[in-house]
Formats: C-alpha cells, sequence, structure tokens
C-alpha cells in the first residue's frame, strides 16, 4: 500500500533554507511528485511538480533521488510569508492520487 | 478567468440530510478531484474525472457521488449526511495526465450536526 510520510512540523528563521523531505514507498515508477503550499483556510497551491534528479522554479528546488522512494523540497531564503501547510502527492501503483500528511512550516523573525 | 469555484462556502446538514457540493472551472481543464480535508489533517481524494462522462473513486468514496456531464462542472452529492462527513471540501483541475498542477477552489466547510 502506498504512503507518503513527512515530518509534522518543522521551526525556522527568516533568510534560511528549509529543506523538508516526503518519503513515498510503492509510488508509481512512471509519474510525477507534485508538491503544495496551503495557508490556513485556503485551498492548496502548486509550487513544483519533479520525476527524477533536481528541478528549479522561481520559488521552490525538488530533489528526487533515482530510486525515487523520498523526495525534498527545498525553499531558499524563506520569510515569514512561507509560514504554511507544505504536501508532497504522489500517484500509487494503482494510479490513485494519495497527498502526504503535511508538513507545518513555521517561520520566525 | 475565474479559475474554480465552489458554492456553498459554508453549510449545516442534519444527519441524513442530503444536498450538492458545486464545482465550476473555466480553464477548460479535463480533469477535476474532490477532495476532504479534516481538522488538521491532509487532503484525501474523494473522486476525480478525467473528462466529461467518466468519474473514478479515489481514496474515500464512501457516502458520495458524483456526475460529470460537461467539462466545466463536477458536482459532489452526500446522499445521508452524516457526522463524520463534517470537513471541509475542496475541489480541484488540472490539465491532464502530464500536469499534476492542481487549481483548487476556496473550500465548501460542511458540519453534520
Amino acid at each position: 500500500l502506498a504512503k507518503t510520510t513527512q515530518p509534522i512540523s518543522m521551526d525556522s528563521y527568516e533568510g534560511q533554507e528549509v529543506n523538508i523531505t516526503c518519503s513515498h514507498n510503492n509510488i508509481a515508477t512512471n509519474d510525477y511528485i507534485t508538491w503544495y503550499q496551503q495557508f490556513p483556510s485556503q485551498g492548496p497551491r502548486f509550487i513544483i511538480q519533479g520525476y527524477k534528479t533536481k528541478v528549479t522554479n522561481e520559488v521552490a528546488s525538488l530533489f528526487i533521488p533515482a530510486d525515487r522512494k523520498s523526495s525534498t523540497l527545498s525553499l531558499p531564503r524563506v520569510s515569514l510569508s512561507d509560514t504554511a501547510v507544505y504536501y508532497c502527492l504522489a500517484y500509487n501503483q494503482g494510479g490513485k492520487l494519495i497527498f502526504g500528511q503535511g508538513t507545518e512550516l513555521s517561520v520566525k523573525p | 478567468n475565474a479559475g474554480v469555484t465552489q458554492t456553498p462556502k459554508f453549510r449545516i446538514l442534519k444527519i441524513g440530510q442530503s444536498m450538492t457540493l458545486q464545482c465550476t472551472q473555466d480553464m477548460n481543464h479535463n480533469y477535476m478531484y474532490w477532495y476532504r480535508q479534516d481538522p488538521g489533517m491532509g487532503l484525501k481524494l474523494i473522486y476525480y474525472s478525467v473528462g466529461a462522462g467518466i468519474t473514478d473513486k479515489g481514496e474515500v468514496p464512501n457516502g458520495y457521488n458524483v456526475s460529470r456531464s460537461t467539462t466545466e462542472d463536477f458536482p459532489l452529492r452526500l446522499e445521508l449526511a452524516a457526522p463524520s462527513q463534517t470537513s471541509v471540501y475542496f475541489c480541484a483541475s488540472s490539465t491532464g495526465t502530464d500536469n499534476h498542477e492542481q487549481y483548487f477552489g476556496p473550500g465548501t466547510r460542511l458540519t453534520v450536526t
């Protein structure tokens, strides 16, 4: 049974780099891993997606090792406005979407 | 573009009542999804659709039904509301299998008492 596991919470300070790792076993071998950000009382917002190795966009980087058993979201130089819950999302072997339980990131001044 | 819109924003139901949560997207996306999010928890997929006339079960489909008669609309039906269905419901849409960027609606907060 596919499952994604993330740390429940993380603390950081403004200006630091934050890395959030999601472990995912038994996910589909040929599909993307995606990360979302969610603020209170809002729907999740897409951050980044990748299939393997490294992907970078204007807000984050995503590192996926060759075995694809985990992925790491990297947020460079976080600010107070990055305080949110971060979710990883993947397909299991049966083709069903599975959200992680989310990591609550708290950025302090 | 309005993106993904959901109605109502809030609703209180009595046990055994039924209701339909509405979801509309104006981005011509083929894929649409319904999730529920219980307090302090992650999202769980209820149902999804890959195009008009095609729907499939997600992780937690029991107690819900969906239909997809048009590309734009994907309503979620609760037939016999139960307290366990108290949750926030999010609808989302995306272009398809090669792009998992889902656009989420603002959510419907449902309480069943």
